[in-house]
This record gives structure tokens, sequence and C-alpha cells, in this order.
């Protein structure tokens, strides 16, 4: 029963474009969202996060929005630049506390000079 | 910021051995902490949850007889793969919560232990 989901495996983008990478999630429990970048055989980069308190957090070239009605957050990066290719994790947590992360499956990002 | 050591970053074992993992947190306590394992083009997959002079928690489908778990003190965490088998070899990587927090909320990752049984 896999709790978040990023339903695309890759995704491909010209860079200067934008990237918009997203991720659902099905436990209404969540209420942390964090978005995390991943080298093979590297721990992940923590990226930006938002609670569930609010729907649009921005950091310089990375915003992420979060509609909770509908279970729904995406990372836009924009512009998109060659050393954004990597894979993109989504993660959510019901506390941040003793709770663990849960991780979505990732999505490969290449951004194509 | 709060950083998460850990050790080795990669190894190679002979089947039947057991290998050491060690994850420690350098510069805040952590009570509690988080073992994760990722095969190849895959995604992080939460093993067992570790907890400072307690018995750790795992995830269903994890052999805690295989996969031993031991938090001896609020900087370190150890995971040893017992009787390692060439199925066991995955990306394993470890995770504190330094409660200072942050925009991270905490969540700190360590850098990964590559482990390959030959």
């Amino acid at each position: 029963d896999q709790q978040v989901k990023q339903n695309s495996p890759s995704l491909s983008v010209q860079e200067g474009r934008i990237s918009i990478l997203n991720c659902d999630y099905t436990n209404s429990m969540f209420d942390y969202f964090l978005w995390y970048k991943k080298y093979p055989a590297e721990g992940p980069t923590f990226l930006i996060s938002i609670s569930s308190i609010k729907d649009k957090n921005e950091d310089g070239r990375f915003t992420v929005f979060l509609n909770k009605s509908a279970k729904h957050l995406s990372l836009h990066i924009v512009p998109s630049q060659p050393g954004d290719s990597a894979v993109y994790f989504c993660a959510a947590s019901e506390e941040p506390g003793n709770t663990p992360l849960v991780f979505g499956k990732g999505t490969r990002l290449s951004v194509i000079a | 910021g709060a950083v998460v050591s850990q050790h080795p970053s990669w190894v190679i074992c002979k089947s039947g051995t057991s290998v050491k993992i060690e994850c420690r947190s350098l510069d805040f306590q952590a009570t509690t902490m988080f073992w994760y394992r990722q095969f190849p083009k895959q995604s992080l997959m939460l093993m067992a949850t570790s907890n400072e002079g307690s018995k750790a928690t795992y995830e269903q489908g994890v052999e805690k007889d295989k996969f031993l778990i031991n938090h001896a003190s609020l900087t370190l965490s150890t995971l040893t793969v017992t009787s390692a088998h060439p199925e066991d070899s995955s990306f394993y990587i470890c995770s504190a919560r330094d409660s200072r927090s942050g925009t991270n909320y905490g969540y700190t990752f360590g850098s990964g232990t590559r482990l390959t049984v030959v």
C-alpha cells in the first residue's frame, strides 16, 4: 500500500524552462511534506518543505504547492538548469517527532541544455 | 546545521558473514533514528525505527533477526546485517531527527552505505 505516489518515473525539460514534479498521497494524517534531490549512492539532499497549514512555499527557484483537499503536491523548478538533473523524491510525515518520513518512488529529472 | 555521519560508505562482504553499519548524529542527540533501504531505481523503504535504550520497531516484512539494530546511545545507532546473502545487496541510509528542527523539520540523513554481498 503506497501512501506517497510519484506517478511519473521520469521527466525531461529544456534548460531555462519550468520543471513540474508531481506527488500524490493517500494518508490524510500527513501534515508535513518535503522534497529531496538524490544522486546514486548518496543520501538525499533536502530542497524544500511545506506544512498543511500552507498551500505554497517558495525558496529561490523552487516552489512547492500543496492541495490538501486533492491530496496532491507539486514541485516547480524555474528556470531549470542542467545541474538540476537528478532523482527527486517526495516525502511525507504525520508529525516530525518520532514518526519517519514516507517516500514516493521518485522522478528522474533530466534537464537538457 | 545538523550532521549525520554514516560509516562505512561502501562495503563488500562474502555470503554468510555479518556487516555492521554505523549511524552517528554529530552535533545533536537523537532518541530516534530511522533505517531505510533503497534498491536500484526504487524508493527509500523504511526498514525500522531505532529507539535509544529500547528495542527497534521493524516494518512489516523486515526480518528483525537478520537486520539487528542497536541504539545504545543518543548519538549512535548501528545496523548489523547478519549472515548476509547477495539479495541483501542494497543501499542503506540512516536518518535522525534534530529536535532543533528547521525548514527540513529536523530530518537529517546520512550519506548512505552501499553493501555488496558476493
